[in-house]
């Protein structure tokens, strides 16, 4: 079945207490997303890659990494989480993104982790 | 830069009736493509319906259409015969040709009363 898979699915933290959310894809798809998603706000992209070793910032990036060393897995990194990264957050991919069809523009989502910094 | 609007946070209707939920979208450029993303309590984001910014006909998918105003900048979505599984969040969402990302709007939570 093609999917995004995201783990952990929920988790509870403490402020500071480095913790990796990973991401997996199996559409062999270019380009991955990650966005945080705030009551009121919406979805909102954190950062994103268009392929292995490129990656870029989106609106919301501080306090985050990301890497992008396998086509399939794009995990994002809270080096110190803070209580304002509580938040539910979503891994998308898409063979393209941009393109000039609505198809090139279709992501897929996985479930959602949702994250809570105490 | 873009900007997506849904000006109302909640909406119900009751089941078998029909409800339209706003959207509207700031944008100088004229390639573009719109979408609407259903979120049930599940949280998977699941897509609706999506339009063409060229294309003047209206998309529609089963019980799901859209009333696409270029001019005016609106996209809304109508959900016909409503069901109790229609019952979710719903995000407006917007993306460039050529740019990286989708950008959002703040999300319509639909309720249906049976």
């Amino acid at each position: 079945e093609a999917q995004v898979t995201q783990n952990p699915r929920y988790l509870i933290t403490v402020t500071g207490k480095k913790l990796t959310v990973t991401c997996s894809q199996n559409m062999n798809h270019e380009y991955m997303s990650w966005y945080r998603q705030d009551p009121g706000l919406g979805l909102r992209q954190i950062y994103y890659s268009m392929n292995v070793e490129v990656t870029d910032k989106g609106d919301v990036p501080e306090g985050y990494k990301v890497s992008r060393k396998e086509k399939r897995n794009f995990p994002l990194i809270l080096e110190s989480p803070s209580p304002n990264q509580t938040s539910l957050y979503f891994c998308a991919s898409s063979f393209f993104l941009g393109g000039a069809t609505s198809g090139a523009n279709v992501l897929t989502f996985g479930a959602g982790s949702r994250l809570t910094v105490l | 830069a873009q900007t997506v609007t849904q000006s109302q946070p909640e909406m119900s209707v009751q089941e078998a009736e029909t409800v339209t939920l706003s959207c509207t979208y700031d944008t100088s450029e004229s390639d573009y493509y719109l979408f609407w993303y259903k979120q049930p309590p599940s949280r998977q984001m699941i897509l609706v319906i999506r339009q063409e910014a060229y294309k003047q006909q209206n998309a529609t998918e089963n019980r799901f259409s859209v009333n696409f105003q270029k001019a005016a900048k609106s996209f809304s979505l109508k959900i016909s015969d409503s069901q109790l599984g229609d019952a979710a969040m719903y995000f407006c969402a917007i993306i460039i040709q050529g740019a990286q990302k989708l950008v959002f709007g703040q999300g319509t939570r639909l309720t249906i009363n049976p």
